[in-house]
Formats: structure tokens, C-alpha cells, sequence
């Protein structure tokens, strides 16, 4: 069946450190990947975008690869700060639609930036 | 720009009651989709309008779920004869092309 994983339990990080999620997906050929920050009682917000024929890309302090072999994302914050603690999304469209399939979440990573 | 806007943020109802949710996306975004979240989960789509045409519905959306958009505009969700199951956050979100933008989602809670 398809699946999508992320860090279950919450990823604790000193500030300044870099941060890194990762999302592993089986069963899927996704025609790209999104990232979403979302907050407590908050829609989720977009921060990137990455396509399968793409190897990386990066927004100020984010970066996201993207390794169709191995079936995986990561999503890195450098110079973190305490205002980057949230819950932090991986989404994928399937091939199938032509990119209007709706989103398919995991469940999401919850970052803790300490101070 | 006033974003996606939904309405009511919260709605409280008894079970096998009818509610109806709204969503007004950003106007110029012509793809629309609804998603329900629950605790702990991340947001699982339930249906998606290329303006006023319902083009996919999940396999999660039963026969008691209906969405409309009427001239492409404004979404409306409505579930009948509520179940206590249907407790979640119900989110909306448009887009242009690919990045979809979040409303803030209206919480039902079904007693």
C-alpha cells in the first residue's frame, strides 16, 4: 500500500543548529513534492516545491532535496531559531491528474528549536 | 489580499444534525480543494473543483458529503446526518498551478 513517513516523535534542536526532516514515501511515483509549515490551530502554510527530475532547492535558510531512487525528501533549516518551531508537512502529487490530484500528506514532523 | 478565508472558525453540533461549512478562495485561483485533519494526522484530501467543475472526490467522502461551487467561486461543504466520526478540522485551500494556499480550517466537533 502507498505510504508516506515521517519523523513520528518530535525533533528537539538547539538554536542555531541545522534541522533535518526527512520523508520517505513507498508505493508512489510523485510527479513532485511540497513542503508545509503548519502551527497550532493553523492551515497549512507552502514553502517549497521540488520535481522529481530535480536534485535540490533551496529558499533562504531552507533546502530540500530530493532522491527519487532512494524514496525520499529532506527538508534542512539552517541557523534555526526558536520562531521555526512548528510542525513541518511533506506532500506529494502522484503522476495521475496531471498535477491537480489533491495533496497526499504524512503526518508531519513536530520541531522543537530550544533556545 | 485577505488569503483563504473559511466560515464559521468552529462549529458545534449534535450528532445526526446537518452542517455547512463556506470557503472564499483567493479570487483569482481557479483550483479549489477541501481536507479534513484529525489530531495527530496530516490533512487528507477529500475533493478538488477546477472552477465550478467537481473534477475528484477521495474515497473518504461519503454519500453524506456533498461540495458545491457555484460560478467558480466560493466552495460550500455540507455533511448530513453528522456523526461523531466526523469530529476534525475541515480545511480549504486554492491555488493557481501547484503550491496551495490554506484557509484557517473551521473545527467541528459532533457530540
Amino acid at each position: 500500500s502507498q505510504k508516506i513517513e515521517q519523523n513520528s516523535e518530535a525533533l528537539n534542536i538547539q538554536e542555531g543548529k541545522t534541522a533535518t526532516l526527512t520523508c520517505n514515501y513507498t508505493n508512489y511515483s510523485p510527479a513532485y513534492l511540497q513542503w508545509y509549515r503548519q502551527d497550532p490551530g493553523r492551515g497549512p502554510v507552502f514553502l517549497l516545491l521540488i520535481r522529481e527530475n530535480e536534485k535540490e532547492k533551496r529558499k533562504e535558510r531552507l533546502k530540500v532535496t530530493f532522491d527519487t531512487t532512494l524514496k525520499q525528501s529532506l527538508f534542512h533549516i539552517t541557523a534555526s531559531q526558536p520562531a521555526d518551531s512548528a510542525t513541518y508537512l511533506c506532500a506529494l502529487v502522484p503522476h495521475s491528474g496531471g498535477g491537480a490530484d489533491g495533496l497526499t500528506f504524512g503526518k508531519g514532523t513536530h520541531l522543537i528549536i530550544q533556545p | 489580499d485577505t488569503g483563504v478565508s473559511q466560515n464559521p472558525r468552529h462549529k458545534i453540533t449534535k450528532r445526526g444534525q446537518n452542517v455547512t461549512f463556506r470557503c472564499d478562495p483567493i479570487s483569482e485561483h481557479n483550483r479549489l480543494y477541501w481536507y479534513r485533519q484529525t489530531l495527530g494526522q496530516g490533512p487528507e484530501f477529500l475533493t478538488y473543483f477546477q472552477n465550478e467543475a467537481q473534477l475528484e472526490k477521495s474515497r473518504l467522502l461519503s454519500d453524506r458529503f456533498s461540495a458545491e461551487r457555484p460560478k467558480g467561486s466560493f466552495s460550500t461543504l455540507e455533511i448530513q446526518r453528522t456523526e461523531q466520526g466526523d469530529s476534525a478540522m475541515y480545511l480549504c485551500a486554492s491555488s493557481p498551478l501547484d503550491e496551495q494556499f490554506f484557509g484557517p480550517g473551521t473545527r467541528l466537533t459532533v457530540l
